[in-house]
């Protein structure tokens, strides 16, 4: 299985606080994306990453914001969440960025906000 | 919006039979990856399918992709119940960067004992 750790995998929070999850991998891959899981919506992007320092915007990325200081570590905040931020979030790695190879997932990170 | 479509959205069938999975793209397309869900998991990747290609096996999986109809099949034969879960494509397409894939809603499938 591929290094990759989701941090926490589970939260419940309220309206208006910030939250930041946390993908961690140990595979050294360039590219890192954060997409959220929804019933009906399938896998939104929210952001991706494709080197330190270098990120994009996905199709959902309002209210949302990430870093990437490190190869290892890329971080996604909801600045102030909200309901609609209710949803299960997954990290995924690539070394080619989906061009010739895959991606590799986390477990997620359930969240709930009320 | 997701820019495409599985379906059916939800398939049920016996064990041994067949299972047929669509997936279908309104952009054109470098190449589509279909990958597997198991409840409450990550996903995983099952095959790569490239834009000059027209049919690739991976054990009982085949997937066919055809370019002018802008779908692509996914075919588990001889399935188990352990192959119950959802199945997605996803697609790299054309008009954005070169470094992201794009997901449907997916197909659950269920393959009943």
């Amino acid at each position: 299985d591929a290094g990759i750790t989701q941090s926490p995998r589970h939260k419940v929070t309220e309206t208006g606080t910030p939250v930041t999850l946390r993908c961690h991998q140990t595979e050294n891959h360039r590219y890192m994306y954060w997409y959220r899981q929804d019933p009906g919506h399938g896998l939104r992007l929210i952001h991706y990453s494709y080197g330190v320092k270098d990120t994009d915007k996905g199709e959902v990325s309002d209210g949302y914001s990430v870093s990437r200081s490190k190869t290892e570590d890329f971080l996604l905040t909801l600045e102030s969440a909200t309901s609609s931020q209710t949803s299960v979030y997954f990290c995924a790695i690539s070394e080619t960025g989906g061009v010739l190879g895959e991606l590799f997932f986390g477990e997620g990170s359930r969240l709930t906000v009320l | 919006s997701q820019q495409g479509e599985e379906d059916p959205q939800a398939l049920s069938i016996q064990e041994g039979e067949n299972a047929t999975m669509n997936c279908s793209y309104k952009t054109s397309i470098n190449n589509l990856q279909w990958y597997r869900q198991n409840s409450g998991r990550g996903l995983v990747h099952l095959i790569l399918i490239r834009s000059n290609e027209r049919e690739k096996h991976s054990g009982r999986l085949r997937v066919t992709l055809d370019t002018s109809k802008k779908s692509s099949s996914l075919l588990i034969t001889a399935s188990r119940a352990a192959d119950t879960a959802s199945y997605f494509c996803g697609r790299e397409e054309e008009e954005t960067s070169g470094s992201r894939l794009t997901f449907g809603e997916g197909t659950q499938l269920t393959v009943n004992p």
